[in-house]
């Protein structure tokens, strides 16, 4: 009875390096969505995707940021050439798309640039 | 576009104290509203949830909220906090059946409850 799995829990990298997220949704999810946590902001909305497709990615940075969810295996957020700013906690969350219905969360990814 | 404001950022009580924390929405349709709860090092918790009906809604640990669409309001309420309810605090609203289901978060609130 898996919930939503995120990996790494913690992921280091040195600035210019590149930070792959990824996110296994809850196992019938087809809707993945992404979010980026920093102190005193919440949660700010980066991505929907579902399978396959990109559906909403106006909270996605324009540069060095993209997200995927495959037909098979997990979503990934890629970040490249990482900078300090970067550093943040990272929350995937997963539904059935269903009307009426809840998100569910991973334990998040904190991404920490040095 | 879909917006949520909550206006308490920090909130500190002693035990039994009464909770309301303040949401408001902006979306001229068909919303779904929820709160979430983090506790510290962990990831968000549905607490309870709202799509239609009753606009009184009763959650998880004595949590309830009350929806008034005049208002766009879903205020969050518990009428004796504990010190374990220590967490941050998320509403948030997905658009219904004429949105695109995202999930929209506002910027949360810290809640401290004092022993």
């Amino acid at each position: 009875n898996a919930g939503v799995m995120q990996n790494p829990r913690h992921l280091v990298r040195r600035r210019g390096q590149e930070a792959r997220l990824r996110c296994s949704p809850v196992k019938g999810h087809s809707h993945v969505y992404w979010y980026r946590q920093l102190p005193e902001e919440g949660l700010k909305f980066m991505v929907y995707l579902q399978k396959e497709n990109i559906i909403d990615e106006s909270g996605m940075p324009k540069e060095r940021f993209s997200a995927e969810f495959p037909k098979e295996g997990p979503s990934i957020l890629r970040i490249q050439q990482v900078v300090r700013g970067d550093s943040a906690a990272y929350f995937c969350a997963s539904s059935s798309g269903s009307l009426n219905t809840e998100a569910f969360f991973g334990q998040g990814t904190r991404l920490t640039v040095v | 576009a879909q917006s949520v404001s909550q206006h308490n950022h920090h909130v500190i009580l002693s035990e039994a104290a009464s909770l309301e924390l303040g949401c408001n929405y902006s979306y001229g349709g068909t919303v779904n509203l929820f709160w979430y709860v983090q506790y510290p090092g962990q990831h968000l918790q549905l607490l309870l949830k709202y799509f239609s009906g009753d606009p009184l809604v009763k959650g998880i640990k004595g949590f309830e909220a009350e929806f008034i669409k005049s208002k766009f309001s879903f205020n969050l309420r518990k009428p004796s906090v504990q010190w374990s309810d220590t967490a941050e605090y998320f509403c948030a609203v997905n658009a219904g059946a004429s949105g695109t289901y995202k999930y929209i978060f506002g910027t949360g609130t810290r809640l401290k409850v004092l022993a």
